[in-house]
């Protein structure tokens, strides 16, 4: 079975400041990786994938993630943090079912960024 | 992307009751999918809308509670049946391609809170 796991329920970290925003995987066969992010009352906004290629991808809003197969880790990262940057974080992966192309969510991280 | 909207975006139902959530799309998709968000929790998937036959649900999910529809390539409904406060949740469509490696793009959502 295709599962992440995101072990902080919460990171805090100051302006300016580098974020990380954990995210480990158990998948079979190779992981198709995501980050979306979940505003106050807003829907899913996606941020980034990892399909195949460079381990670091971009994302939108200055985000990137690193994909390190023998850790099976996909954190999300940025260098610089911002007050805007605060909301709720969700790492998935997608695979393949009768129904077509599925995405499995992590449980969601909480990130504040102070002043 | 693709551009999503739902209807309603909110509301507040008895017991008992049931309610019929509208997913429309602006260009046309392969892939629709219900989702369920509870407060506090991460995303669980309800269902694949395929267009032309019946939903696929995912474990735990029933087509007599959460009857879908998927008349065309740009909408879906979901209706929730029998309420109880225990379907107090967000509910979320998503579209993507047929390809594995496709992000899904998520409408707003539908805030439900059953009395």
């Amino acid at each position: 079975a295709q599962s992440v796991a995101q072990p902080e329920d919460q990171v805090n970290v100051a302006e300016g400041n580098p974020l990380t925003v954990k995210c480990t995987y158990s998948v079979s066969g190779n992981p198709y990786l995501f980050w979306y992010v979940q505003y106050p009352n807003r829907g899913l906004q996606f941020l980034l994938k990892y399909i195949t290629g460079d381990n670091l991808v971009k994302g939108s809003y200055g985000f990137e993630a690193e994909f390190n197969k023998s850790q099976t880790s996909f954190h999300l990262k940025k260098p610089s943090a911002l007050v805007s940057d605060s909301a709720l974080y969700f790492c998935a992966v997608s695979h393949l079912t009768g129904g077509g192309n599925k995405l499995t969510f992590g449980t969601g991280t909480q990130l504040k960024v102070e002043l | 992307s693709a551009v999503i909207s739902q209807k309603p975006s909110r509301d507040i139902c008895q017991r008992g009751t049931s309610l019929t959530i509208q997913c429309q799309v602006d260009s046309q998709v392969t892939m629709m999918f219900w989702y369920r968000q509870q407060p506090g929790q991460s995303l669980t998937l309800i269902a694949t809308a395929n267009q032309g036959s019946e939903a696929t649900y995912e474990s735990g999910f029933v087509i007599d509670k959460f009857p879908i529809s998927r008349p065309n390539l740009t909408f879906s409904t979901l209706t929730v049946s029998n309420m109880s406060p225990e379907d107090s949740s967000i509910y979320l469509c998503s579209v993507a391609g047929d390809r594995r490696g496709n992000e899904q793009f998520f409408g707003p959502g539908t805030r439900l809170t059953v009395l």
